[in-house]
């Protein structure tokens, strides 16, 4: 079984600019998260998804993070724009169902604003 | 804040000891979750354990919880180096009813070969 895939890794930059995550859970995985983990503290969950709907976003900065999952599969995470704060791993999670179960993670993407 | 604690932030043991970390959370709980990340990696579930258990076994992971004193424990036997890395673990909250996870600190453990 295919793993969460997430893109890019890594990305560098500047302050102001805009950037995007990709995402790709498991195959039949109908919930999916996004969380940021700053350097030395544990994931923060910014948006859960059942389907293409929204379940769980109170904790997502509204004026600078959008996140959408069109089609229930893939997802987006977009910072516009990016402040020095930002500065994290975003991570990509999917689970079977909202039922508070185990969640598969993804490798994250390393972002650095300068 | 609903996220918990762990205890130690750091541990440092020999290779063949065992490494006990605890959590501790703020609110009622439909079960509670141990994960595992190494450096520069997203996060592995290790167990959950329902709030109507008390104590889990999987390997050499023992897991303990106690919702009176809100706290949990993750015990790993025999430690190896390659169980180097960091612990979190996840509630979610009765209270919300979202079934979102609120993780922990994380514990730093490195097992020294």
């Amino acid at each position: 079984e295919a793993g969460v895939a997430q893109s890019p890794r890594y990305k560098i930059i500047e302050k102001r600019q805009s950037v995007a995550f990709w995402c790709n859970p498991i195959s039949g995985h109908a919930t999916l998260y996004w969380y940021q983990q700053i350097l030395g503290q544990g994931p923060k969950l910014l948006i859960q998804f059942q389907n293409n709907g929204v379940v769980d976003d109170s904790q997502l900065p509204k004026d600078r993070f959008s996140a959408e999952r069109l089609k229930g599969v893939d997802s987006t995470l977009k910072i516009q724009p990016a402040k020095l704060e930002d500065s994290a791993v975003y991570l990509c999670a999917s689970s079977l169902d909202t039922g508070g179960g185990e969640q598969y993670f993804g490798p994250g993407t390393r972002l650095t604003v300068t | 804040s609903q996220q918990g604690e762990e205890d130690p932030q750091a541990l440092s043991i020999q290779e063949g000891e065992n490494a006990t970390m605890n959590c501790s959370y703020k609110t009622s709980i439909n079960n509670l979750q141990w994960y595992r990340q190494n450096s520069g990696r997203g996060l592995v579930h290790l167990i959950l354990i329902r709030s109507n258990e008390r104590e889990k076994h999987s390997g050499r992971l023992r897991v303990t919880l106690d919702t009176s004193k809100k706290s949990s424990s993750l015990l790993i036997t025999a430690s190896r180096a390659a169980d180097t890395a960091s612990y979190f673990c996840a509630t979610d909250s009765r209270e919300t009813g979202a079934n979102n996870l609120f993780f922990g600190t994380g514990t730093r453990l490195t097992v020294i070969p």
